[in-house]
């Protein structure tokens, strides 16, 4: 069964801590994988893309990597910033006609003055 | 560009009534997604546009929702009769072509139905 598991659920951290969160799928095939940033009442906005090549790809403070062989993704944030609270959520697109995408439900991420 | 449009940005309807969700995509976009979100499931994926037409209608939940995309630039989604259970978030997303291409989201319709 296709899924997408993402921990930790929820986080707390100070600013200027650096965090990591995981995201850990089973889709097959696999196409590619997506980090997105929700703020609260705001709709998803992308950070990151990778295909099965790309090990790691950054967006200034953010940094994704992909282990496709593990089909395991983290994404590591640098010198967190109060803006970074918000819900990052780990989307996986199937290698199919469809390219159907599977949506993990997300870590909720406070950054603390 | 002023991004992907929603509206209204909220709704609250009565059981049994009719509600209607727009969408206006970004020009250009030949891909239309319509998503909802709630705490309980997180986001979904209910129906998928490629040129004006439905490529996959899996995630539509039931017979009462229905979506149509007349031209490149207006979906509306549409659910009649309304339920309690379907308060959420509804998105809607484009992007240049297909599943595989970065998506832009509205800013999502929250909808409760009491």
């Amino acid at each position: 069964k296709n899924q997408v598991e993402q921990s930790p659920q929820s986080l707390i951290i100070l600013e200027g801590k650096n965090c990591t969160l995981q995201c850990n799928y089973t889709v097959s095939p696999f196409s590619n994988l997506r980090w997105y940033k929700q703020d609260t009442g705001r709709g998803p906005v992308s950070l990151t893309i990778m295909t099965f090549s790309e090990n790691t790809k950054s967006n200034g403070r953010y940094t994704a990597t992909l282990d496709a062989d593990t089909k395991q993704s983290s994404l590591h944030i640098t010198a967190s910033q109060l803006s970074d609270s918000a819900s990052y959520i780990c989307v996986v697109s199937e290698g199919s006609t469809l390219g159907r995408l599977y949506f993990g439900r997300g870590t909720q991420l406070t950054v603390w003055p | 560009d002023a991004g992907v449009i929603q509206s209204p940005r909220h709704e609250v309807t009565e059981m049994g009534q009719e509600v209607t969700l727009r969408c206006k995509p970004i020009s250009g976009h030949n891909s239309l997604f319509w998503y909802r979100q709630t705490m309980m499931r997180g986001l979904e994926l209910l129906i998928y546009f490629n040129n004006n037409v439905p490529i996959d209608d899996s995630g539509m939940p039931e017979d009462r929702f229905s979506a149509k995309m007349p031209n490149a630039s207006f979906s509306t989604l549409k659910i009649q009769p309304s339920e309690p259970r379907d308060s959420a978030v509804y998105f809607c997303a484009s992007s240049l072509a297909g599943q595989n291409t970065e998506a832009f989201f509205g800013q999502g319709t929250r909808l409760t139905v009491v």
